[in-house]
């Protein structure tokens, strides 16, 4: 166990539907990121926070939106969704302010869209 | 860095012999470099690292070897098990930028 919690695990969904995806770090940890990994593909960056501010952006998609709350939770909203959105997406955390140490995983939030 | 190319993508070995994932990376200033291994269905998981100013680094069955002049780095396992099978990930990452950057990903298969 990570300590890293990531809901909900599994979601099905159609075409053109918002939905939210959440994210709670380990006990302490400031920083929060997000990937996206499509089936048998890699792990695709898509942002950064870092207690509560937004640090860097990978390929985040403009229907794709995301926060860190004063608590520290993250939330990833994916909006106006399409088939090619269906994936495996991963919060993962860290306890340092820059990125030179280990990412903590959770498991998973799997996305289908029909 | 930026960009983390990651060779190759899938590699099948004998149990027993050893195996090699070779990644390179574009930002001269990359001064993290860690290794992931996700096991099917799992998580990722960091299994090794190595800071820029370290030429190798090495834990039981598996090192890590860096050449900061052809920027490029190296995870070597050796005397495979079955339980090696996984997709391991390198990344690249550098201090004052926030951006972890993962390779395209090595699926490594050891035959018994």
């Amino acid at each position: 166990d990570s300590g890293v919690t990531q809901t909900p695990k599994h979601l099905i969904t159609a075409t053109g539907q918002r939905v939210t995806l959440r994210c709670s770090p380990r006990s302490g940890d400031l920083s929060v990121y997000w990937y996206q990994q499509s089936l048998d593909q890699g792990l695709q960056f898509l942002i950064q926070y870092y207690n509560g501010e937004e640090r860097a952006k990978g390929n985040i998609l403009e229907r794709f939106s995301a926060q860190q709350f004063p608590d520290l939770h993250s939330e990833l909203n994916l909006s106006s969704l399409e088939l090619g959105d269906s994936a495996l997406y991963f919060c993962a955390s860290s306890s340092k302010a820059t990125i030179t140490g280990e990412l903590f995983f959770g498991e998973g939030s799997r996305l289908t869209v029909l | 860095g930026e960009n983390v190319e990651q060779h190759p993508s899938t590699l099948s070995v004998q149990e027993g012999d050893s195996a090699v994932i070779k990644c390179t990376y574009s930002d001269s200033a990359s001064n993290y470099f860690p290794w992931y291994k996700q096991e099917l269905g799992k998580r990722p998981q960091l299994i090794i690292d190595i800071r820029s100013n370290v030429g190798e680094k090495k834990d039981q069955r598996i090192a890590v070897t860096l050449n900061k002049t052809a920027k490029h780095f190296s995870l070597h396992i050796t005397e495979t098990q079955p339980e090696d099978s996984a997709v391991y990930f390198c990344a690249a990452t550098t201090s004052g930028t926030y951006k972890y950057i993962f390779g395209t990903g090595t699926r490594l298969k050891v035959l018994a």
